[in-house]
């Protein structure tokens, strides 16, 4: 059982490049969201997603596009990229109130 | 709104000494809480997780928690610290109906030898 995958698990980008993080979940669940991770912030919400073809924004999504064509998939789409969107980046899904965590893509923007 | 703070963003405690890291919690309904471990270029893994029942739930690793709602807290602790402790540690609270789980800032900890 993979849990959640994540790729690439590195990134570097040049700004105003676009680029695609891939999240795949096989546990069926109908909550699929992303967060960033920066230093001294903790984890940020960017988009999340109750259930295929359904898409919100969270905290911080600016910058950034997400759809949800399946259960299992979460693509997470930078427009047009920034150095302020260097930063870690993990999918999760949920089950209830419980989160399962990929492993993070770093990407660099220069 | 709801929101996590953990007082201090490093601690560093000798190996075999004990362990409590802080947090502190604001959220409106009742809290459903996490503690997360990140080890260095890893991803996160759930520690432990408070729903209900009893205050004090114990998690892997040899850790354990205890939710005071009197105080609005969910410390983190371990009776004694081994070398493969040291990562960062991140509390979240969150709820069944809830679209997000709030996190904290992180706590890093460090272990001298």
């Amino acid at each position: 059982n993979a849990g959640v995958t994540q790729t690439p698990k590195f990134q570097v980008l040049k700004t105003g490049q676009s680029m695609t993080l891939q999240c795949a979940q096989d546990m069926n669940h109908e909550y699929m969201s992303w967060y960033r991770q920066d230093p001294g912030m903790g984890l940020r919400l960017i988009h999340y997603s109750v259930g295929a073809g359904i898409t919100d924004q969270g905290e911080v999504p600016n910058g950034y596009n997400v759809s949800r064509s399946t259960t299992e998939d979460f693509p997470l789409r930078l427009l047009s990229a920034a150095p302020s969107q260097t930063s870690v980046y993990f999918c999760a899904s949920r089950v209830g109130p419980e989160a399962f965590f990929g492993q993070g893509t770093r990407l660099t923007v220069v | 709104a709801q929101s996590v703070t953990q007082p201090d963003i490093h601690i560093t405690v000798s190996e075999g000494a004990s362990l409590e890291l802080r947090c502190n919690y604001s959220y409106g309904a009742t809290p459903y809480l996490f503690w997360y471990v990140q080890s260095p270029g890893q991803g996160l893994q759930l520690l432990l997780k408070y729903f209900s029942g009893d205050t004090l739930v114990q998690g892997i690793k040899g850790f354990e928690a205890e939710f005071k709602r009197s105080q609005s807290s969910f410390n983190l602790r371990k009776p004694s610290v081994h070398w493969s402790d040291a990562a960062e540690y991140f509390c979240a609270v969150g709820g069944q109906g809830a679209q997000k789980l709030v996190f904290g800032q992180g706590t890093r900890l460090t272990i001298n030898p």
